[in-house]
């Protein structure tokens, strides 16, 4: 079965660093993309960035790139997030997806998200 | 970068209405659009993928049409269950996704 399994909730003042996991089993890991996905409170979707764990290839929308670094640790088949110094701005559900390409690339597996708190 | 626009924002129905939602692409993206539903405190969805092929156990109520730029999300008979949000999302700029804005499905 497969499974993505994120890392908890978490509550940092700003300025602070935080990387959050995104746990892949059930498949080969590094046969898929994996793709991070904000949502601030109360809005839509928004697409931050894509990497390819067979090679860490790596992706960034504009709108996040220099904000936030995606890796992979394929010993432990697990994507990461990862801020230098956090904003308030920065408060989110974030999830993890698996993408997957048949006719186009879509996500079809999901994490069950992490919540991150920015406050002072 | 290719922006995805829907509409409309949100929209109040009753159950056994038709419902349509629509999303347009700044440029052509072919058949490359996507929708998923999402629910309160819930991951995403997917519902249909490649423009119309419903995804493995979506009840069939729910259709996609359109190629090019414009495209349509159709739920023919609104149930309970389906009183959620919408998202359409690109994949023609692979790998680089985008995501419209959502449209929120309410009760009248």
């Amino acid at each position: 079965e497969v499974q993505l399994v994120q890392s908890g909730a978490e509550v940092k003042k700003p300025g602070e660093s935080l990387r959050i996991s995104c746990k892949a089993s059930g498949y080969s890991f590094t046969s898929y993309w994996i793709a991070w996905v904000r949502q601030m409170p109360g809005k839509g979707l928004d697409w931050m960035g894509i990497i390819y764990p067979g090679d860490s290839d790596t992706r960034y929308s504009p709108s996040f790139q220099s904000q936030v670094t995606i890796s992979v640790d394929r010993s432990i088949d697990t994507a990461y997030l990862q801020w230098r110094s956090l904003k308030a701005s920065d408060t989110a559900m974030y999830y993890c997806a698996r993408r997957i390409d048949i006719l186009t690339g879509y996500a079809d597996y999901w994490g069950q998200g992490s919540l991150v708190t920015v406050s002072s | 970068d290719i922006q995805m626009t829907q509409s409309p924002s949100s929209l109040s129905a009753s159950v056994g209405d038709r419902v349509t939602i629509t999303c347009r692409a700044s440029q052509t993206i072919s058949r490359h659009l996507n929708w998923y539903q999402q629910k309160p405190g819930k991951a995403p969805k997917l519902l249909i993928y490649g423009a119309s092929s419903l995804d493995s156990g979506v009840p069939s109520r729910f259709s996609g049409s359109g190629s090019g730029t414009d495209f349509t999300l159709t739920i023919s008979s609104l149930q309970p269950e389906d009183f959620a949000s919408y998202y359409c999302q690109q994949s023609y700029s692979t790998p680089t996704w985008t995501f419209g804005q959502g449209t929120k499905v309410e009760i009248k």
